[in-house]
Formats: C-alpha cells, structure tokens, sequence
C-alpha cells in the first residue's frame, strides 16, 4: 500500500520554463513533507521541505505547496536549469510514534533540456 | 569531506553467502538508517538506530542484521544472501532535526 506516490515517472521541460513535479499521500497522519533529489550513482539529497501548518515554503526558485484538503504537495522550480535534471522523491513523516521515519513515493526523473 | 559514506559501492556475490556494507558519519549525529531501494524503485527503510538501540525494524528478514559499533557506524550484515537481496542499499543519518536524513552514496548489491 503505497502510502505517498508520485504518479508521474518523468518529467521533460525546457530550460528556462517551470517544471512542477506532483506527489500525492493518503495518511492524514503526515505533518511534514520533504523533496530529496538525486544524481545517478549518488545518495538522495534533501532539497526543501515543509510543515503540515503551512501551505508554502519557497527556497531560491524551488518552492513547494502543500494542499491539505487534496492531500497533495507538488515542487515548483522556477526557472530549471539543466543541472537540475535528475530523479526527485517525496517523502513524508509523522513524527509521532514513527521516529521521524521518511516515506518515501517512487520519484519522478526531470529532464531539463537545453 | 564526506558526510556520509558506504563501503563497499558495489557487492557482486552468489547466493547462500553473508556478506557485509559498512557506513560512517561524520556529522555527529545521533540516529542512523539503512535504506533498500528495489528494482521498482522504491526507498523502504530497514532499520534505525540511535544511540546504539534499534527503534525501528520493519519486517525485514532476520537474515538482515545491522550492528553499531559506535555512533559513528551502523554496519548491515546478511546472512545466507538470496537473488531477492539484489538492490541499492543506502545509509542516513539524522541529527537535530526530527525529518532531515542525510544519505551516503549507496551500495549497489548483486546476488548471483
């Protein structure tokens, strides 16, 4: 039972223009969401993340929104960049009882073109 | 330097052997993970310790044995390796902060 999913497997954008990458959950127990990226051949990186109380954190041209009601978070970068091509996570937690466990969705490749 | 590192990056062994991948922090922090990333993909913890006591196991064959030897070091043995072991194994580690993971490069593991 796939708790957080992100039902897009890849993304392809033109430099310059956004790239908006979803993620959806189903466990209204999650009060904290968080994008990780990754590089092939590397570990995640954490990239953003964001509080079940708020509805938008922004980070330099990465921003995400958080849509309660929906149980759905999407990325916004703004405006991509080749570098930023690679596979995106979303992952989220309960803190309570769970110890700060991630769950993490199956990751959407970005491809960026030049 | 790195934060995180796995040792070694990539394990090709046969079926019915025990193997081991190491992992080190030097952050300083107190909780660490191991990570399996299957062939679909997805990023499933395995186990957790902080301050050298498991608080996390989940349903991971008793094959599967992480050993801490300080706070620094959350190594994973497997015992009695079978095809359905092959996969990307990463560690994290976490300090302060009760969500951010920070993760080493993985260890590609192959079972022949």
């Amino acid at each position: 039972d796939q708790q957080v999913k992100q039902n897009s497997p890849s993304l392809s954008v033109q430099e310059g223009r956004i790239s908006i990458l979803n993620c959806d959950y189903t466990n209204s127990m999650f009060d904290y969401f968080l994008w990780y990226k990754k590089y092939p051949a590397e570990g995640p990186t954490f990239l953003i993340s964001i509080s079940s109380i708020k509805d938008k954190n922004e980070d330099g041209r990465f921003t995400v929104f958080l849509n309660k009601s929906a149980k759905h978070l999407s990325l916004h970068i703004v405006p991509s960049q080749p570098g930023d091509s690679a596979v995106y996570f979303c992952a989220a937690s309960a803190l309570r009882g769970s110890q700060g466990n991630l769950i993490f969705g199956k990751g959407t490749k970005l491809s960026v073109k030049p | 330097d790195t934060a995180v590192s796995q040792t070694p990056k990539y394990l090709v062994t046969q079926m019915g052997n025990d193997k081991s991948i190491k992992c080190e922090q030097n952050l300083g922090h107190d909780t660490m993970y191991w990570y399996k990333q299957d062939s679909k993909k997805f990023l499933k913890i395995m186990f957790s310790y902080n301050n050298k006591e498991l608080i996390i196991n989940e349903t991971v064959p008793n094959r599967f044995s992480p050993k801490s030897p300080d706070k620094a070091h959350l190594n994973l043995h497997i015992n009695s390796l079978e095809l359905g072991d092959s996969a990307v194994y990463f560690c994290a580690s976490r300090g302060s902060s009760p969500y951010e993971q920070y993760f080493g490069p993985g260890t590609r593991l192959t079972v022949t």
